[in-house]
């Protein structure tokens, strides 16, 4: 069974601060790793992918990805109240196809005033 | 465009009824997904289709049916609903080529009493 594994937090940190989110996964074979943003009664959003070792940086937004330990991380600098969502890790399923992608349960994260 | 758009959002069924939930899109993409969302679960793939007239099982079919007449949709079917697919369901789409980012519709909530 292909699992993606996020710690379901919630993790709450001071507006201004770093928030770090982290996601490993177990089939060696994936290739694309995803972040998506869920605000509450919201459809999921994608914010950040990365196809190759090392770091990726959007704006704020930094993902990192190490293949031989098998984990991808989400940088939030400067943490925002309006980031205060739940932050899903969605990694690619090599088997079969239809580029079919295996979800994270998500870790909420809350930007504290 | 509309992007991908889901009907009804809303919906309470009684135990043992039938009902469509429609998904359509208007990017011409050519894969689609079906996923279900529990409270504090990640999103399970229901099924999928990587073109019109194709369609395949994800991790979690059993009580569902698609079929995939069109490029543009993909409706998903619940026969003699049970209290078990009380859920959120989201519909996806996805181009053939390019970066393989997943489109979600805005969800349809279903309840089953």
């Amino acid at each position: 069974q292909k699992e993606v594994e996020q710690n379901s937090g919630p993790l709450s940190v001071p507006e201004g601060a770093i928030a770090s989110l982290n996601c490993t996964y177990s089939d060696r074979g994936s290739q694309s790793f995803f972040w998506y943003r869920q605000y509450s009664g919201k459809s999921p959003e994608l914010i950040m992918f990365i196809y190759s070792n090392g770091d990726k940086e959007d704006g704020r937004f930094t993902a990192q990805l190490n293949k031989a330990s098998q984990y991808v991380s989400l940088l939030i600098r400067d943490s925002q109240p309006s980031d205060s969502a739940t932050y899903l890790c969605a990694v690619n399923d090599p088997t079969g196809g239809g580029n079919k992608l295996t979800f994270g349960t998500g870790t909420q994260l809350k930007v504290e005033l | 465009n509309a992007g991908v758009t889901q009907t009804p959002k809303f919906r309470i069924l009684k135990i043992g009824q039938s009902m469509t939930l429609q998904c359509a899109q208007d990017m011409n993409h050519n894969y689609m997904y079906w996923y279900r969302q529990d409270p504090g679960m990640g999103l399970k793939l229901i099924y999928y289709s990587v073109g019109a007239g194709i369609t395949d099982k994800g991790e979690v079919p059993n009580g569902y049916n698609v079929s995939r007449s069109t490029t543009e949709d993909f409706p998903l079917r619940l026969e003699l609903a049970a209290p078990s697919q009380t859920s959120v369901y989201f519909c996806a789409s996805m181009a053939a080529q390019g970066r393989h980012e997943q489109y979600f519709g805005p969800g349809t909530r279903l309840t089953v009493t």
